[in-house]
């Protein structure tokens, strides 16, 4: 069974452009989470989907940061413009939800360097 | 709220010997816990879990954990450690209410040592 697959692996920017990240959760996992973790930290929740409803999404910056998942499967994290301080790594969870297995699965993550 | 602390941001110790990541949470109420792993370059993988039951749970590569509910704790524990077991590892919490909202500590690393 293929984990959850994050594309791509690294991406390096300027500031102010614009940059996307992909991620393809578990099948049949209803639950998505992205999250982001600076260098030394854990991870932070961004936002969480159930199935195509961003049910928490307290934490994400909005003025530059959007998601979505359009279909209730595989998701996108946008940045719009970057800044320096938005150099880290994504990274998107799953989970099959229910709480008897609310169990996270990992993808690898993106590392975002913003020059 | 929770807040997760891993009170060693380091912990370098030598091959075959033991090991004890701590790990203590804020908050009394109904509680999941976590502990994950991360190699370089890599994503968050489950060591071990507690959701219910027994207090002390066994995870992968020989790893396990106990709950102390009244010291709000979850040590990480390793009888023989392995150069393998180098890492960065993390405890996580979250609250039987909306156990979907995983908080995480800071991270251990272990540096295991020839």
């Amino acid at each position: 069974e293929a984990g959850v697959v994050q594309s791509p692996r690294y991406k390096i920017i300027e500031k102010k452009q614009p940059v996307a990240f992909w991620c393809n959760p578990i099948s049949g996992h209803n639950t998505l989470y992205w999250y982001l973790q600076n260098l030394g930290q854990g991870p932070e929740l961004l936002i969480r989907y159930e199935n195509e409803e961003a049910v928490d999404d307290s934490q994400l910056p909005k003025d530059r940061f959007s998601a979505e998942r359009l279909k209730g499967v595989d998701s996108t994290l946008k940045i719009q413009p970057a800044e320096l301080g938005d150099s880290a790594v994504y990274l998107c969870a799953s989970s099959f939800g229910g709480e008897s297995k609310n169990i996270q699965y990992f993808g690898a993550g993106t590392r975002l360097s913003v020059l | 709220a929770q807040s997760v602390t891993q009170l060693d941001s380091q912990v370098p110790v030598f091959e075959e010997a033991p090991v004890e990541l701590r790990c203590n949470y804020s908050s009394s109420v109904s509680v999941y816990l976590f502990w994950y792993v991360q190699y370089p370059n890599q994503g968050l993988q489950l060591l071990l879990k507690y959701l219910s039951g027994s207090t002390l749970v066994k995870g992968i590569n020989g790893f396990e954990a106990e709950f102390n509910k009244s010291q709000t704790s979850f040590h990480l524990r390793k009888p023989s450690v392995h150069i393998s077991d180098t890492a960065e590892y993390f405890c996580a919490v979250s609250e039987s209410y909306n156990f979907n909202k995983f908080y995480f500590g800071s991270g251990t690393k272990l540096n295991v040592k020839p």
